[in-house]
């Protein structure tokens, strides 16, 4: 069945500092890519998506290329901050007909000022 | 506009007993999706609903179940708990179950279920 591998955390930075996370994948058909995104005590929100290869999903300073012949998504920020500190997820959505995600472990991204 | 409400926030029940979640979508999204988080299994898919039909579901037992009302509104049932069954339930709503995720999934802040 389809899977997503995120690395392990808890990733620790410094305030400025470069960020990637890495996320592969797993899947039968052809998946939409997501970066979600959890703050204490809140649900997911959607940071990023790219539905087809070579698509390049940004917002907030973060970017993630849809890499098709390595099966990965990887997650970047050139300069992070305090307020970057969440849990991030990677995931992909494989139906013809729904929205089902499958999700990584999540990775822990602790920001240090 | 409102986001993704549900209710209650907080829930501390007993081995044996049954629960009932419930989650109210954005105004005019019709398709609510389930899902269950915990420290060990992440992020796991439960069901999801559209037109008050059951269109795609997860691999959990059949103690869990749910529903969607006419208003779209959803509700998760778990029956028989047990201990494993302590979780972070969030509900998630769209337009429709567009293919590939095509439309945009919203989260609500999730139900925190205590078994004892």
């Amino acid at each position: 069945g389809d899977s997503v591998t995120q690395m392990e955390g808890p990733v620790t930075l410094s305030e400025e500092a470069f960020l990637t996370i890495n996320c592969t994948y797993t899947a039968t058909g052809y998946p939409s890519l997501f970066w979600y995104v959890q703050y204490p005590g809140e649900g997911l929100q959607l940071l990023l998506k790219a539905t087809k290869a070579d698509d390049k999903g940004s917002n907030k300073g973060f970017e993630a290329t849809y890499r098709k012949e390595t099966t990965s998504f990887h997650l970047e920020k050139g300069s992070v901050q305090v307020s970057d500190s969440a849990v991030y997820f990677c995931a992909l959505s494989d139906l013809e007909y729904g929205n089902k995600l499958v999700f990584g472990a999540g990775t822990i991204l602790r920001v240090k000022s | 506009k409102a986001g993704v409400t549900q209710t209650p926030r907080y829930l501390i029940k007993t081995r044996g007993q049954q629960v009932t979640l419930s989650c109210s979508p954005i105004s005019g999204h019709r398709s609510v999706s389930w899902y269950q988080q915990t420290p060990g299994q992440g992020l796991q898919f439960l069901f999801e609903y559209f037109s008050e039909t059951q269109r795609n579901k997860g691999n959990f037992p059949g103690r869990f179940s749910g529903r969607q009302f006419s208003n779209s509104r959803s509700e998760m049932n778990v029956s028989t708990l047990e201990l494993g069954d302590s979780a972070l339930y969030l509900c998630a709503s769209s337009l429709a179950p567009g293919s590939t995720g095509r439309y945009e999934q919203y989260f609500g802040p999730g139900t925190r279920l205590t078994v004892t």
